[in-house]
């Protein structure tokens, strides 16, 4: 069965950093490509960005770059995203996901809030 | 603003036949397939539709995608009380080189 699980998320104050994992297991993940998904309170969803299955390569949409960095690591069969500077707007439910959204984990609440 | 548009409600009576829409232009939904996610109540989204009308295991036939040109629909026949959700579309966007989803549309069965 696979299985996506998050954590790491929590409450953190405007301009802090927090590190999100994502463990996955059911599947070969290092054959996966990995996306994260994000959903602001009462709001649609967001994509955040990509990795290619190897970890070699990760792509993001254009409002996250440079604050915020995907990483893979098939040895841990772990997904992981990095946020750095965090603003109130960053507030949302963030989603892991296989290749093209077919499974997703329960999601993880990032707050920011002084 | 998403780039591909969905309409914001949608509303159908138990046994009726829905669609929902969602438009794009040329860069996404014109050259790309489409993928329709459920998401029920507090839940995490579920693929319901990927490729060219495929169904992941478990997924009732009930529910079906088209696509012509640059839009896309989602149907959902048979509709049941428990098709209330926000389903949402995705696609990749060859200007943006992203993923882009609609804003969602919220259907109500009633």
């Amino acid at each position: 069965e696979v299985q996506l699980v998050e954590s790491g998320g929590g409450l953190v104050q405007p301009g802090g950093s927090l590190r999100l994992s994502c463990a996955a297991s059911g599947f070969t993940f290092s054959s996966y490509s990995m996306s994260w998904v994000r959903q602001a309170p009462g709001k649609g969803l967001e994509w955040v960005g990509n990795i290619k299955q190897d970890g070699s390569e990760a792509f993001y949409v254009d409002s996250l770059k440079g604050r915020f960095t995907i990483s893979k690591d098939n040895a841990k069969n772990s997904l992981y995203l990095q946020m750095n500077s965090l603003r109130p707007e960053d507030t949302a439910v963030y989603y892991c996901a296989r290749r093209n959204f077919d499974f997703w984990g329960q999601g993880a609440l990032v707050t920011v809030s002084s | 603003q998403s780039v591909v548009t969905q309409p914001p409600s949608a509303s159908g009576t138990p046994g009726q036949r829905v669609t929902i829409s969602c438009s794009g232009s040329s860069s996404n939904i014109g050259s790309n397939t489409v993928n329709w996610l459920q998401q029920l109540p507090g839940t995490s989204p579920k693929l319901l539709i990927f490729g060219k009308n495929q169904r992941p295991s478990g997924v009732p036939d009930r529910f079906s995608g088209s696509k012509s040109g640059t839009s896309a629909s989602l149907a959902i026949s048979g509709l049941q009380s428990e098709d209330e959700a926000d389903y949402y579309c995705a696609t990749w966007d060859d200007s943006l080189n992203n993923w882009v989803f609609g804003g969602g549309t919220k259907l109500t069965v009633l």
